[in-house]
């Protein structure tokens, strides 16, 4: 079935810098790469997606990357802030049009003043 | 309306009682996801339901653990014989085709 594995699990930067999360997936079928953030306490919540016809989309200080022929996608998030701290998760789905989504473990981001 | 609605927020139980946990989605969704997220960790995908497709149940730890869902509308998630490793946020999401999934606010089940 499909798996997901994101690094790093933990990330701690400084205000201002970038921070990159990486995932892989094991279906190479899957065509939905959606990432979440889940601040303390919270529901998680969308922050980009990327479906399996684009490589990269950029929303202001988030970008997401798609490399379909390693299976691997990025979240990069440029001059970090505080508020950027929270726990964010990768996931996959759509294969074969079937809407499973298969979370990574996560990557607790720690963005310091 | 309004979003994922899932009840009851917390639910304390003791050891062997049966526990039911509720989601209403929102209105439309066809896709529900079950999720449990134990403390400082991942999402755990427990079991997925399509329209009126047969549920993907996959993901469920045990048969203590089951679902349903009746069409569109809302899902239960029962544990049977509750133990104290269930202890978890359960979360539900819902999904219209292949748009965003929207997550509920979580049941926090505690088992003592």
């Amino acid at each position: 079935g499909e798996n997901v594995e994101q690094h790093p699990s933990t990330l701690s930067v400084q205000e201002g810098d970038s921070a990159v999360i990486k995932c892989t997936y094991s279906d190479s079928a899957s065509n939905y790469f959606p990432w979440y953030k889940q601040e303390l306490g919270k529901r998680p919540q969308l922050i980009i997606d990327i479906r399996s016809n684009v490589g990269e989309k950029k929303d202001q200080r988030i970008a997401v990357t798609l490399n379909k022929t390693a299976k691997h996608f990025s979240l990069h998030i440029t001059e970090t802030q505080p508020e950027d701290s929270a726990v964010y998760f990768c996931a996959g789905g759509g294969s074969g049009g079937y809407n499973k989504l298969i979370f990574g473990a996560g990557t607790r981001l720690a963005v310091h003043p | 309306g309004a979003g994922v609605s899932q009840s009851p927020s917390n639910k304390v139980t003791e050891k062997g009682k049966d526990v039911e946990l509720r989601c209403d989605p929102i209105s439309g969704h066809t896709a529900l996801y079950w999720y449990r997220q134990r403390l400082g960790q991942g999402l755990e995908f427990l079991i997925y339901f399509q329209g009126n497709s047969a549920p993907d149940k996959s993901g469920l730890p045990s048969d203590r653990f089951s679902a349903e869902r009746t069409g569109e509308s809302v899902s239960t998630l029962t544990i049977q014989r509750t133990q104290q490793e269930d202890s978890a946020v359960y979360l539900c999401a819902s999904r219209r085709g292949f748009a965003e999934a929207f997550f509920g606010q979580g049941t926090r089940l505690t088992v003592v």
